[in-house]
């Protein structure tokens, strides 16, 4: 079975532009959640979508944004781009919202800004 | 959320197993431990979880204490692809599934 793929591997954009990430879940998976992953703040949650619906949102700035399509791909969309927005930014699916459903996660968009 | 604690680093002998501990002490009765594995520039790649009993997958082995307040993560036959920072994580805060990662543990397979 094929794993969760993002597209790109790689960006470099510069600021005040804005970007989007594409991720495919795992075939059946209805969950899907974003994080960013940086070396000083560690990992950290953006927002998890199930069913085209958004069901949680983490501490991030209105400028990050998502949505789920009805086949449980997702993309995120970071606008005005900032220097500290440059990060892995992480997919991850899961078969439902249960907390005895692992999360599995891609190998990520790698964002540099300039 | 409920925190773990592991060692900072660990080094083993390539072909040997790898038992790697975490402690989890304010777990609850009713909350999942989850192990992830994340190699420099990849992914966090899931392993395995448990509740109460004892669990294996094809990766892994895992051991939980009776009293659930520690467990311990086995690689019965290490390589050198399983070089990586082993994360032992609680259940998901709140109702978000949040991870949330602590410091983790090093392991190096040595040749």
């Amino acid at each position: 079975k094929a794993g969760v793929t993002q597209t790109p591997r790689y960006l470099i954009k510069t600021r005040g532009q804005q970007v989007t990430l594409s991720c495919s879940p795992i075939s059946g998976h209805r969950s899907v959640s974003w994080y960013q992953q940086t070396p000083g703040q560690g990992l950290q949650f953006l927002f998890e979508y199930f069913s085209e619906t958004q069901r949680n949102k983490g501490n991030f700035p209105g400028r990050f944004s998502g949505r789920q399509f009805s086949n449980s791909r997702s993309e995120m969309n970071v606008s005005t781009l900032e220097l500290g927005d440059s990060a892995l930014y992480l997919c991850a699916s899961s078969l439902d919202l249960s907390y005895n459903s692992p999360l599995h996660f891609g190998n990520g968009t790698r964002l540099t800004v300039t | 959320d409920a925190k773990t604690t592991q060692p900072t680093s660990m080094d083993c002998a390539e072909g040997r197993a790898a038992n790697l501990p975490c402690n989890h002490s304010t777990i609850s009765g009713n909350e999942y431990v989850y192990w992830y594995r994340q190699i420099h520039s990849q992914g966090p790649q899931y392993i395995i979880h448990g509740l109460k009993n004892n669990e294996t997958n094809e990766m892994a082995s895992l051991i939980i204490t009776e009293d659930r307040k520690s467990s311990t993560l086995i690689l019965p036959h290490a390589t050198l692809r399983d070089t990586a920072v082993y994360y032992c994580i609680g259940p998901p805060s709140g109702s978000a599934r949040q991870l949330t990662f602590g410091s983790g543990t090093q392991l190096t397979v040595l040749p």
